[in-house]
C-alpha cells in the first residue's frame, strides 16, 4: 500500500539558519508531489509541486526552494530562515492531475526563533 | 484567486445533530474535494465529487455540488465527538490544474 513519510514532526530553528525538510513516498511510482504551508488557523498555501524528477514548479515567490532528486523524494529547503517562514508544512502526493485525492504526510511544525 | 471559501468559519453542535458546511469557489472546475484535518495533523481525503455530479454519499457524509452557483456543501449526519476537526474544500481550478486550491476551512466542534 502507499504511504508517505514526512520528517521531522517539529523543528525549532534560529533566524538565518538553513532548513531541510524531507518527504518520501512508498508504494507508487511517478507520483505528483506537493509542498503546502499552513499558517495557524488558516487554509493551505501551495508552495511547490513536482510532476517528475527534477521538475519543480513554484507557486509563490519566497525564501524557500524545493528539489526532487529521486522519483519518490521531495525536499523543501532554505539557505537562511526568516521569522515569517514559521508554519505547518505539509507534503502530499497524488496520482495524475486534479482528478484524484491527495494523500498528506503528518506535517512538520516549524518555528523560527 | 480560485481559493475556495468555507462557511461558516466555525460550527459547534451537539452530538447526534447534523453538521452542514458550505464552500464557494470562483471559476470552473473538474472536481471538488473535501478534506478533514485533526488539530496539528495532516489532511485526510474524505470525498471527491466531479463537476458532472450533483450529489455523492460516503457513510455519514453527503456532498452536493451546484456548478451554476459555484458552491458545494458537506453534510455530516448523526455527528459524533470524534468528528471534531477542521474541514476543507479544495478545487482543481482552473480546470485540470496540476494542483489543488484549498479554502480556509470550517472548524467543527461536536459536543458530547
Amino acid at each position: 500500500s502507499q504511504t508517505i513519510h514526512q520528517w521531522p514532526a517539529t523543528l525549532v530553528q534560529p533566524v538565518g539558519s538553513p532548513l531541510s525538510l524531507e518527504c518520501t513516498v512508498e508504494g507508487t511510482s511517478n507520483p505528483n508531489l506537493y509542498w503546502y504551508r499552513q499558517a495557524a488557523g488558516r487554509g493551505l498555501q501551495l508552495l511547490f509541486y513536482s510532476v517528475g524528477i527534477g521538475q519543480i514548479s513554484s507557486e509563490v515567490p519566497q525564501n524557500l526552494s524545493a528539489s526532487r532528486p529521486q522519483d519518490r523524494q521531495f525536499i523543501l529547503s532554505s539557505k537562511k530562515l526568516l521569522l515569517s517562514d514559521s508554519g505547518f508544512y505539509l507534503c502530499a502526493w497524488s496520482v495524475g492531475t486534479g482528478g484524484y485525492g491527495y494523500t498528506f504526510g503528518s506535517g512538520t511544525r516549524l518555528t523560527v526563533v | 484567486s480560485q481559493q475556495g471559501e468555507e462557511d461558516p468559519q466555525a460550527l459547534s453542535i451537539q452530538e447526534g445533530e447534523n453538521a452542514t458546511m458550505n464552500c464557494s469557489y470562483k471559476t470552473s472546475i473538474n472536481n471538488l474535494q473535501w478534506y478533514r484535518q485533526n488539530s496539528g495533523r495532516g489532511l485526510v481525503h474524505l470525498i471527491l465529487i466531479r463537476s458532472n455530479e450533483r450529489e455523492k454519499h460516503s457513510g455519514r457524509l453527503r456532498v452536493t455540488l451546484d456548478t451554476s452557483k459555484k458552491s458545494s456543501s458537506l453534510l455530516i449526519t448523526a455527528s459524533r465527538a470524534a468528528d471534531t476537526a477542521s474541514y476543507f474544500c479544495a478545487t482543481d481550478a482552473p480546470a485540470g490544474a496540476n494542483n489543488l486550491f484549498f479554502g480556509t476551512g470550517t472548524r467543527l466542534t461536536v459536543i458530547p
